[in-house]
């Protein structure tokens, strides 16, 4: 079974620039989940989708972040435009339920300049 | 506000030394609570967790944890370490007062000498 992807794996782009992150879950996953971790600090929740809508979008950081999941399968995460505060490890994981673990994928590592 | 903290931002131990990884949290309700652990170049991957029953759980790689309900702790412990523990590990906690999203803390580096 495959586990969560993410793409890419790495990303560096200027300030002001756009980047999309990609995060392809655990099929038969309803939960998805973005956490991002800034360098040395604790792992934040960024949001919750269950299938295609935002169950809980409290810990976007302002509306430079847009986050979807067409149709329930994968997610994107954009940030536009990119400020060097952004720059982290993006995390994605998925969930079949509330209750049970979620499996994490690589993470994406952006680096802002 | 629900938090987790991790007493070692950095632990160094000799191999055969035993582990203790300190975790508190507040987080109010019912809580599930879990260790992770990302191994250098790898994903994060689940460790152990507790949902509920025996307050001691057992993990995978000779880990255990004990949830202190008492105390809002989940120490995480290995009797005997090896090089290949080296890692980061991170303790979390959700619940349904959060909306079931996971709130970790900010992960302890441990490294092994050989």
């Amino acid at each position: 079974e495959a586990g969560v992807t993410q793409f890419p794996s790495h990303s560096v782009i200027e300030k002001g620039q756009t980047v999309t992150l990609r995060c392809d879950p655990i099929s038969g996953h309803d939960n998805l989940y973005w956490y991002r971790r800034v360098m040395g600090k604790e792992i934040k929740f960024l949001l919750h989708f269950v299938k295609e809508s935002k169950q809980d979008e409290s810990g976007m950081p302002n509306n430079r972040f847009l986050a979807e999941r067409t149709g329930g399968t994968y997610s994107t995460l954009k940030v536009q435009p990119a400020e060097l505060e952004d720059s982290g490890v993006y995390f994605c994981a998925s969930s079949q339920d509330l209750v049970t673990e979620a499996f994490f994928g690589q993470g994406t590592r952006l680096t802002v300049v | 506000a629900q938090s987790v903290s991790q007493h070692n931002h950095h632990v160094i131990l000799s191999e055969a030394a035993s582990l203790e990884l300190g975790c508190n949290y507040s987080y109010g309700g019912t809580v599930n609570l879990f260790w992770y652990v990302q191994y250098p170049g790898q994903h994060l991957q689940l460790l152990l967790k507790y949902f509920s029953g025996d307050p001691l759980v057992k993990g995978i790689k000779g880990f255990e944890a004990e949830f202190i309900k008492s105390k809002f702790s989940f120490n995480l412990r290995k009797p005997s370490v090896q090089w290949s523990d080296t890692a980061e590990y991170f303790c979390a906690v959700n619940g349904n007062t959060g909306g079931f999203k996971t709130i970790f803390g900010a992960g302890t580096r441990l490294f092994v000498k050989a």
